[in-house]
């Protein structure tokens, strides 16, 4: 079965430096979608940023990159010149096809939570 | 305009009783899901329906029952609630193209 492992439960980062957020995961597909969702006190899910796992080039958006390791089965998402804003709790997913089913579903980590240090 | 929508926010109730979550989504999306998230922010699928159908029902208690009157809406209905059935339940919908989920806002339900 495909699980997602989030190993920091929080992390803390000053204003303008650059955190970077751990995530694992294990699959036997070949072709998959991982993202990384924010949830800031709203607890709205925001989507951060999106790879594609046939894409060998790292997802990036503004100030948020990602180091995908396919090999590794690793997905770390950076966050440069960190703001205020970016407090939030941080979810690494990853969308699986069900054969059986023929449809998808979403498989997230346990969460990291941002602090960001004014 | 709201992408995928939930009502109510919040929702305070007694052991027991029975209570409606509602979601809509006007993506024009094929599949529709409510997730889970406890007390430590784990999310966990709950359901997932594709055209109306449902496809995944990852071991919820029968109490918990998802109606899809139509591809846009997707209400869940728990019956005799209990109190760890507490929790923010959410809503989202996706397209097989693209990737990614969009979720509603959530529904706080809290169970006294």
């Amino acid at each position: 079965a495909q699980t997602v492992t989030q190993s920091q439960p929080e992390m803390s980062v000053q204003e303008a430096e650059t955190v970077t957020l751990s995530c694992t995961y294990d699959t036997s597909e070949s072709d998959y979608y991982l993202f990384w969702y924010k949830q800031p006190p709203s607890r709205q899910m925001i989507l951060v940023i999106r790879q594609e796992a046939y894409k060998q080039q790292n997802a990036t958006e503004n100030r948020f990159s990602v180091n995908f390791q396919k090999a590794a089965k690793s997905f770390s998402l950076k966050i440069s010149d960190s703001q205020l804003g970016d407090a939030a709790m941080y979810f690494c997913a990853y969308r699986t096809y069900s054969a059986t089913s023929g449809t998808y579903k979403y498989i997230f980590g346990t969460g990291t939570r941002l602090k960001v240090l004014a | 305009d709201t992408a995928v929508s939930q009502t109510p926010k919040y929702l305070v109730t007694q052991m027991g009783n029975d209570k409606s979550i509602k979601c809509e989504q006007n993506l024009g999306h094929d599949t529709m899901y409510w997730y889970k998230q406890d007390s430590k922010k784990f999310l966990k699928i709950m359901f997932s329906y594709n055209n109306k159908e449902l496809i995944i029902n990852e071991t919820v208690p029968n109490r918990f029952s998802p109606k899809s009157p139509d591809k846009a809406h997707l209400n869940l209905h728990i019956n005799s609630l209990e109190l760890g059935d507490s929790a923010v339940y959410f809503c989202a919908s996706s397209q097989d193209f693209g990737g990614r989920a969009f979720f509603g806002q959530g529904t706080r339900l809290t169970v006294v």
